[in-house]
């Protein structure tokens, strides 16, 4: 099985500090993805990645970057953490996912910014 | 905004089978129909896809009418441990990759 592992389950961090999620996939696949949960907004999508130090943004980039140096690993970054960026962050990974299939999800990581 | 409509809820019993229906009444010709399950506290897992007709593996069944606006997973004899979200997605074959769209999914409850 591919498995999608993010670093931190839980996390707490202080409004202006830099935040670095971290997600390591198993199965080298090609694509790797970071979206956000938050209820009754569904998942949203911040950035992914094709390739090695390829990235693109996705439908919310503001206020986070990306990093993508190995095939496996792809980190988020929050620059300058804000309160409204406490959710529940969620990476995938899959190779081609054409329709939505086959996308791997880590167990996500459940931010607070106070 | 998601292009399905699903169930809010569903509430079920042990050992029976589990018919959740999702509508896609604007499905587009390149759209597959793509089911993601979730728990609490952990991210979606991909349950099954399909086009048109019936799709089976071995953890459901998808029904997809001729005319494709809606579609209807079938989950056999569901256990306690089945009690999840349930994401019906509408998605582009070719279209921009990582667009999956999550509405507010089905909330299944299996009792015992």
């Amino acid at each position: 099985d591919v498995k999608v592992t993010q670093s931190s389950r839980y996390l707490v961090k202080r409004t202006g500090e830099k935040v670095f999620l971290e997600c390591v996939q198993d199965m080298d696949h090609e694509n790797m993805f970071w979206y956000r949960q938050d209820p009754g907004l569904g998942l949203r999508l911040i950035y992914f990645s094709y390739d090695v130090k390829m990235k693109e943004k996705g439908d919310i980039p503001e206020g986070y970057s990306v990093s993508r140096e190995k095939k496996e690993r792809f980190s988020l970054i929050l620059e300058s953490a804000s309160t409204n960026q406490t959710s529940m962050y969620l990476c995938a990974s899959t190779n081609g996912g054409y329709g939505g299939y086959g996308y791997t999800f880590g167990s996500g990581t459940r931010l607070t910014v106070v | 905004l998601a292009k399905t409509t699903q169930p809010i809820s569903m509430d079920s019993y042990e050992g029976q089978e589990v018919n959740i229906t999702c509508s896609h009444n604007n499905i587009a010709t390149n759209d597959y129909i793509t089911w993601y399950q979730q728990f609490p506290s952990q991210g979606p897992r991909f349950i099954i896809q399909g086009y048109k007709t019936k799709v089976t593996n071995e953890v459901a069944s998808l029904f997809i009418p001729a005319d494709r606006k809606s579609s209807t997973l079938s989950l056999p004899r569901v256990s306690l441990s089945d009690t999840a979200v349930y994401y019906c997605l509408s998605v582009d074959y070719g279209g921009s990759q990582g667009n999956l769209i999550f509405g507010k999914g089905t909330k299944l409850s299996v009792k015992p």
